[in-house]
């Protein structure tokens, strides 16, 4: 079945530490986002990546990295420079090109601070 | 600026009752419209969407949404909901300008009373 998994489901950040979740899909789309869900906000967008080796900043990025090195890939860091990660992670994939193509999500990473 | 609003955070509904769940977005044109489902700690899955003719559009699990320009509305509605309906409802909206960024709504959670 194709899909989009992410990886690990929970995670625990210590202070000071980077963190990186993993998210790999086998939809062979081309676009890849990675959102930060807080309750009561719905969704807001940190990274999103159009082609391989190519990513843009989404509203939310400060504190965050991304790479784009295989289209199957797009794994998010969250860094020490993030001083409020605690949050559901969502990475999401879609098809083609811009907004018109819907968006598929994997079932997230719950990110929490020690 | 851009926005999608949904008014009600929590709606309570009987089960076999019919629901709406309301969304209305703030933008020049008509922009592409989405209704997405979230159950507990889980992604999101595309219930519905709209990108032209039609103003009602029908969708995955017995779902509708109707588009009313003149209301920049685009709400979600079922004749009878059962208890596997409970989640968290999100709606988005993709604007014609914007490459690959959705707005997002805050979400409304449907709690069901047996």
């Amino acid at each position: 079945d194709g899909g989009i998994t992410q990886s690990p489901k929970y995670l625990f950040r210590k202070e000071g530490q980077n963190v990186t979740l993993s998210c790999e899909q086998n939809l062979n789309h081309d676009a890849m986002y990675w959102y930060r869900q807080d309750p009561g906000q719905g969704l807001r967008l940190i990274y999103y990546s159009q082609i391989v080796n190519d990513f843009q900043k989404g509203d939310i990025a400060e504190g965050y990295s991304v790479s784009r090195e295989k289209k199957e890939s797009f794994p998010l860091t969250v860094t020490s420079a993030q001083k409020n990660p605690t949050a559901f992670y969502l990475c999401a994939s879609s098809s083609g090109q811009g907004v018109i193509q819907p968006q598929h999500f994997g079932d997230g990473t719950r990110l929490s601070i020690l | 600026a851009q926005s999608v609003t949904q008014p009600d955070i929590h709606i309570t509904v009987s089960e076999g009752a019919s629901l709406e769940l309301r969304c209305n977005y703030s933008y020049g044109a008509t922009p592409y419209l989405f209704w997405y489902v979230q159950s507990p700690g889980q992604g999101l899955q595309l219930l519905l969407k709209y990108f032209s003719g039609d103003t009602l559009v029908q969708g995955i699990k017995g779902f509708e949404a109707e588009f009313k320009r003149s209301q920049s509305s685009f709400n979600l509605r079922k004749p009878s909901v059962h208890w596997s309906d409970a989640a968290e409802y999100f709606c988005a909206v993709g604007l014609m300008d914007s490459n690959y960024q959705l707005i997002w709504g805050a979400g409304t959670k449907l709690i069901i009373k047996p």
